[in-house]
């Protein structure tokens, strides 16, 4: 079945320093992945929709120059959190989908920011 | 636009009894609904889809979910809890299409009492 792996699975960083997720395909050609933020006890909240050689599409209220997001190929995407603050601290997840259907969750990544 | 809405931020059983998980949405296009688990610290576990077969969707660890458009509703349900469905619960919704991103739901989180 389709996998998607995410990495790292937890981060701490320091505050100001930037931080770089990294979401991948393993056994299919994801030509649209998404990113997701969670809160403690809370919802996932789409934060942007990413397609394989364009800009991502960002959901309102999401920084684009805070959550830098790169989907360079068909099988990776990233997020890079920049200069991180305490208040970027969440659960952070991707998906991803093809041009089959199908819409495949990575783990998730849990960042710290102290 | 599509929307999700969970009756219910917090639903206790008893060990054995019925569980039933409301989950309302709204959609301008024919919906494709999920239910996902989230156990503490864990990423989303698919439990069940709706993709415009089968109103009756059987999924896995004895739950099922039913369709029912005219009510636009799509409600989970286990007949008998066990202590190890405690855990977060969230219902989506998505477009037919494979590029649709996914809304969630709020969730709700299912403690059972022994």
């Amino acid at each position: 079945g389709a996998v998607v792996s995410q990495h790292p699975s937890r981060v701490i960083c320091k505050s100001g320093t930037s931080v770089k997720i990294e979401c991948r395909s393993l056994d299919f050609q994801a030509t649209t992945m998404f990113w997701y933020r969670q809160f403690p006890k809370k919802s996932l909240m789409l934060m942007a929709t990413s397609n394989e050689g364009s800009k991502a599409t960002y959901e309102q209220g999401v920084e684009k120059d805070k959550f830098l997001i790169n989907h360079a190929s068909l099988t990776l995407s990233t997020l890079t959190v920049t200069s991180a603050h305490p208040e970027d601290s969440s659960f952070y997840i991707c998906s991803a989908t093809s041009r089959v259907g199908g819409y495949t969750f990575g783990s998730g990544t849990r960042l710290t920011v102290v | 636009a599509q929307s999700v809405t969970q009756l219910g931020s917090h639903v206790s059983v008893s060990e054995g009894a019925l569980v039933l998980l409301r989950c309302n949405y709204s959609s301008s296009v024919p919906p494709y609904l999920f239910w996902y688990v989230q156990y503490p610290n864990q990423g989303l576990q698919l439990l069940l889809k709706y993709t415009s077969a089968a109103t009756l969707v059987k999924g896995i660890n004895g739950f099922e979910a039913e369709f029912k458009k005219s009510e636009t509703s799509f409600h989970l349900t286990k007949p008998s809890a066990h202590m190890s469905d405690a855990a977060e619960y969230f219902c989506a919704v998505r477009g037919s299409t494979s590029y649709d991103k996914v809304i969630f739901g709020p969730g709700t989180s299912l403690s059972v009492i022994p």
